[in-house]
């Protein structure tokens, strides 16, 4: 069935290391967005690509960074640079104004 | 700087009565609004939409009103039932540059006693 599949659910990251956070879709949307939910928190905007081989910097893109090869798929890696990625990663992808989300990775530092 | 926010963190409403959630937004540009819901560890769902050409959408027991002149829209959720129990966001948008990208409230964590 159609929908945006997010791995892993946990993940765990050791001080220095880059981890990347997966993010694929099958509804055959243009647009993918990557948010950042924190306890108390809305959800702020990491990056987003309208297109393949396309995307923009968001609210808090420091520290992050993302790819867009391929329609399905979107992305993201949190670098070492990223001070803190304890945080709950949502990725979505549209239909015209409405987001479709996946259902989330749960970044934490070991 | 908070573009979009709900003020209030919580709410507490007994089962069968009426739910408000508030939410107010400072940017005059947004022209879309929407509401979301979403449990602990999941990602957020669609609940309704309203565009700022329209004042009121129903749908169900869910109705959404946006007052442009006070920026301001609500949530009423009518009747009230357990399963309603969750966070609900208020989201908006401005324009296309940013591919429909939404600005989010910090939520209003709501619950429905029996």
């Amino acid at each position: 069935d159609g929908g945006i599949t997010q791995s892993p659910k946990y993940l765990f990251r050791k001080e220095g290391q880059n981890v990347t956070l997966s993010c694929e879709q099958n509804l055959n949307h243009d647009a993918m967005y990557w948010y950042r939910q924190d306890p108390g928190q809305g959800l702020r905007l990491i990056y987003y690509s309208q297109i393949v081989n396309d995307f923009q910097k968001g609210d808090i893109a420091e520290g992050y960074s993302v790819s867009r090869e391929k329609k399905e798929s979107f992305p993201l890696t949190v670098t070492s640079a990223q001070k803190n990625p304890t945080a709950f990663y949502l990725c979505a992808s549209a239909l015209n104004e409405k987001l479709f989300f996946g259902s989330g990775t749960q970044l934490s530092v070991l | 700087d908070q573009q979009v926010k709900q003020n209030s963190p919580s709410l507490s409403v007994q089962e069968g009565r009426i739910s408000i959630l508030n939410c107010d937004y400072t940017n005059s540009m947004f022209d879309y609004f929407l509401w979301y819901k979403k449990y602990p560890a999941e990602g957020p769902t669609f609940l309704i939409s309203i565009s700022s050409i329209k004042d009121k959408n129903e749908d169900g027991r869910f109705t959404v009103f946006l007052n442009k002149s006070a920026k301001h829209l609500s949530l009423h959720i009518v009747p009230s039932q357990p399963g309603d129990s969750a966070v609900y966001f208020c989201a908006a948008s401005a324009d296309s540059n940013s591919g429909y990208a939404l600005n989010f409230g910090k939520g209003t964590s709501l619950l429905v006693t029996p």
